[in-house]
Order: C-alpha cells, then sequence, then structure tokens
C-alpha cells in the first residue's frame, strides 16, 4: 500500500529561524512529489519534484528529492509570521489523478 | 485566469440526508479529482474523472458518487449521510490528471453533518 509519512507533525519556531521538513514515501510506480502550503482550506501549490537532486527554489523556500532514499526535503529560510501554516508532501503514483498525501506538518512561526 | 472554484462554500445536512457539491475546474483543465480532509484521516482521495469518464475511485463507500459534465464541471454527490461525513471536501482541477502539470486545488466545500 502507498504510504506517505511526514515529519515532524508540528513544530513551533522564532520568526528568523530555519525549518527544514522532512517528507518520506513508499510508493509504486513514483512519477513526481509535490508540496503544498494550506492556511485555511485551498492548498496551494509551492513545488513539484521529479528529479533526484536538482533543487527547487522559491523566495525563501527550497526543495529537493531524493529518489534513491525516497525522501524529500523543504526548507524555509528566515521565517516569517506569514510562514505559519501546514505543509503538505503529496506522492504521484501511477494512477489517474490521485495525490498520495502525508498527514502535513503544522508549522507555527512566532513572532 | 479563473482558479478553481467551489461550491457552495459551507453546507450543514441532517444525517440521512444527501448532498450535492459541485467544482468549476480551471479552464481549458479535463481533469477534476476529488478529496476528503478530516483532522484525523488527512487527504484522501474519492474519485478522478476526464472527459465525463470515471478514470480512478478511492476506497469510499458507494455513497459518494461523482460525475462531470461536457464543459469540465463536476459534481459529487453524498447519499444517506453520515456524522463521519462532516469533512472538507476539496477538488483539484489538472491539465490532464497525470501529474505532469500538477493539480490547482479550490477552497473547498466544508459539509457538517448533524
Amino acid at each position: 500500500e502507498d504510504k506517505v509519512v511526514q515529519s515532524p507533525l508540528s513544530l513551533v519556531v522564532h520568526e528568523g529561524d530555519t525549518v527544514t521538513l522532512n517528507c518520506s514515501y513508499e510508493v509504486t510506480n513514483f512519477r513526481s512529489l509535490l508540496w503544498y502550503k494550506q492556511e485555511k482550506k485551498a492548498p496551494t501549490f509551492l513545488f513539484m519534484l521529479t528529479s533526484s537532486g536538482i533543487e527547487k527554489k522559491s523566495g525563501r523556500l527550497s526543495s529537493i528529492l531524493d529518489k534513491k532514499e525516497l525522501f524529500s526535503i523543504l526548507n524555509i529560510t528566515a521565517t516569517q509570521t506569514g510562514d505559519s501554516a501546514v505543509y503538505l508532501c503529496a506522492v504521484v503514483p501511477d494512477s489517474w489523478g490521485k495525490l498520495q498525501f502525508g498527514a502535513g506538518t503544522q508549522v507555527v512561526v512566532t513572532p | 485566469k479563473a482558479g478553481v472554484t467551489q461550491t457552495p462554500r459551507y453546507l450543514i445536512k441532517t444525517r440521512g440526508q444527501q448532498v450535492t457539491l459541485s467544482c468549476s475546474p480551471i479552464s481549458g483543465h479535463r481533469s477534476v479529482s476529488w478529496y476528503q480532509q478530516t483532522p484525523g484521516q488527512g487527504l484522501q482521495f474519492l474519485f478522478e474523472y476526464f472527459s465525463e469518464t470515471q478514470r480512478n475511485k478511492g476506497n469510499f463507500p458507494g455513497r459518494f458518487s461523482g460525475r462531470q459534465f461536457s464543459n469540465s464541471r463536476s459534481e459529487m454527490n453524498v447519499s444517506t449521510l453520515e456524522l463521519g461525513d462532516s469533512a472538507l471536501y476539496l477538488c483539484a482541477s489538472s491539465l490532464g490528471g497525470t501529474g505532469a502539470y500538477g493539480y490547482t486545488f479550490g477552497s473547498g466545500t466544508r459539509l457538517t453533518v448533524v
């Protein structure tokens, strides 16, 4: 059975800290891995990773995939209170329209 | 360009009733997937539609059904509602549903069953 495990489940940091979120997976016929940020309702897209070792960056956020060890990392540097959210990792298996989600990591950034 | 639109935003229903939720995908997107999000189970895949055909289905009882229209808009229906059906229902639209171009989510419909 496909499985996606995120860690930690929650963390509290101070503004300016760096955060590292982990996502490990076991899935048949892996296609890609996606990161989303969910604040209130709609998960908003952050990154899509398909190749190992290639870092994707967007501002203070970056992510990398290791297809050999089956995990991905999402980093947030110089955190701001606006980064407070649940960060979701989802793996796309070889299955129409289906995303296999992890439980998410709740990040709280305090002033 | 308009995003994914889900209606209604909130619903309160009584056990035993049925409910229909709507999702309008991004223009040009032909794949619509539905997810149920609860605090205990997280986001779980319900089904996916492409060109009016259901191509994939998750592990939910037959009370959960859906359809897609020729304009790619999709509806999902839940019959004989149970308290455990209370959840945020999200739909995601995609160009082809293979994941190659990612998935964009709507803001969801919050269903409360009392």
